[in-house]
């Protein structure tokens, strides 16, 4: 099966500082790599994904890359605000099927302002 | 519109109870997911339905553990003489077509069982 692992597994910045967090994945045949903010008593909520079509996606402040070749995709925060305090997830899927998804242990970060 | 929606929102139980959890998705999703999320972990994958048959059931810990879909739309997951160790939040989670989708999270449970 899939094994992902991502580091770090906690993570303090300043306030427009940027922040990086990287996972790495077993299965070559995994496409499709999500990334998720889980807030304190709420359930994972997705921020953006990235499947194996493109390196690079970005969404305002935020951006994932991906390197299929090594097998890691990496999440970047810019101009972090305190709001932005949570922890992270990413994930991806066993082969082609994206029914089950495999998570990372998970990165706290913190935004101090 | 309306999200996942998960109730109860938090359920203490005692060791060797029974419980059920439910599951209402995003409406017209036809794919629901269950994880489990243990204390400082990631959300771990239990079950998949696409309509009403289990797609993936290769997460379930053990025969204790049972999820049913009767209609394609809600679930429930039942579990059987629970266990301290079953203690953790059960996130639901539902995607519009299927597996190839975006997987959108419930707000969870949490079993507590004594």
């Amino acid at each position: 099966g899939e094994n992902v692992e991502q580091h770090p597994s906690t993570l303090s910045v300043q306030e427009g500082d940027s922040a990086v967090i990287k996972c790495t994945y077993s299965d070559s045949a995994s496409n499709y790599f999500p990334w998720y903010k889980q807030e304190l008593g709420k359930g994972p909520q997705l921020i953006i994904d990235i499947r194996s079509n493109v390196g690079e996606k970005k969404d305002q402040r935020i951006a994932v890359t991906l390197n299929k070749t090594a097998k890691h995709f990496s999440l970047h925060i810019t101009e972090t605000q305190p709001e932005d305090s949570a922890v992270y997830f990413c994930a991806a899927p066993g082969g082609t099927s994206y029914g089950k998804l495999t998570f990372g242990q998970g990165t706290i970060l913190t935004v101090h302002p | 519109g309306a999200g996942v929606s998960q109730t109860p929102s938090n359920k203490v139980t005692e060791k060797g109870k029974y419980v059920e959890l439910r599951c209402d998705p995003i409406s017209g999703h036809t794919a629901l997911y269950w994880y489990r999320q243990s204390l400082g972990q990631g959300p771990e994958f239990l079950i998949y339905f696409q309509g009403t048959g289990a797609a993936d059931d290769s997460g379930l810990p053990n025969d204790r553990f049972f999820a049913v879909r009767p209609e394609g739309s809600v679930s429930t997951l039942k579990i059987q003489r629970t266990e301290r160790g079953d203690s953790a939040v059960y996130l639901c989670a539902s995607s519009l077509r299927g597996a190839s989708d975006t997987q959108y999270f419930g707000p969870g449970t949490r079993l507590t069982v004594l």
